[in-house]
């Protein structure tokens, strides 16, 4: 299958800080990805959805000021968390859709990120 | 309001047997049906996918059962192994580009 990296696997930071999260396609174009947060023994919450060259769609309840998303190239999304809290921690997985209307969907391995 | 309801929550499966997994849907617009495969710290991969259009799809130890009328798709693990003691997410998507809508998960162990 399609190959999608997360940059970094892990992050700590303190609390008011800001955390980038990288999100790429490797070995192909993805003009749509998402982005989830997953908390412990619970499934994957979308946050957003973000396409190359437009703003992203943000799901209901989901701060766009907070997380902040571009899709600046057809293989490179990010995610920032913006003046994070201890309740931002999560584990956040984005994943890519292999070609244009095609529904399958590559998940990268996620990023840990915990705000002390 | 859950889209896609995934059930049981957790499963003890003695290693050789059969992994049954299963999820109900409400809205009929959904048209394509994958089965994700979640490890501890990892994100998930897709295992197996099926369409609306056939009633069943089997890749290796893997088989998707589709029941369009009343709604429901289910997954078997065949020869169950401990190598198969993960999180198992079924979703649905109305294709295009939306976004897929996950069940809530089932956690399998397989014990020897």
């Amino acid at each position: 299958g399609a190959v999608v990296s997360q940059h970094p696997s892990r992050v700590i930071c303190k609390s008011g800080t800001s955390v980038k999260i990288e999100c790429r396609s490797l070995d192909f174009q993805a003009t749509t990805m998402f982005w989830y947060r997953q908390f412990p023994k619970q499934s994957l919450m979308l946050m957003a959805t973000s396409n190359e060259g437009s703003k992203a769609t943000y799901e209901q309840g989901v701060e766009k000021d907070k997380f902040l998303i571009n899709h600046a190239s057809l293989t490179l999304s990010t995610l920032t968390v913006t003046s994070a809290h201890p309740e931002d921690s999560s584990f956040y997985i984005c994943s890519a859709r292999h070609r244009p209307g095609v529904e399958t969907q590559y998940f990268g391995p996620g990023t840990r990120l915990l705000v002390l | 309001q859950q889209q896609v309801k995934q059930s049981p929550q957790s499963l003890i499966v003695q290693k050789g047997g059969i992994s049954i997994i299963n999820c109900a849907y409400e809205n009929t617009a959904f048209d394509y049906f994958p089965w994700y495969q979640q490890f501890p710290g990892k994100g998930p991969a897709l295992l197996i996918a099926i369409r609306p259009d056939v009633s069943e799809k089997k890749e290796g130890r893997f088989t998707i059962s589709f029941n369009k009328s009343a709604k429901q798709f289910s997954l078997h693990i065949m020869d169950s192994q401990p190598g198969d003691s993960a999180t198992y997410f079924c979703a649905a998507s109305k294709g295009g580009n939306t976004p897929l809508v996950f069940g809530k998960g089932t956690r399998l162990s397989v014990i020897a």
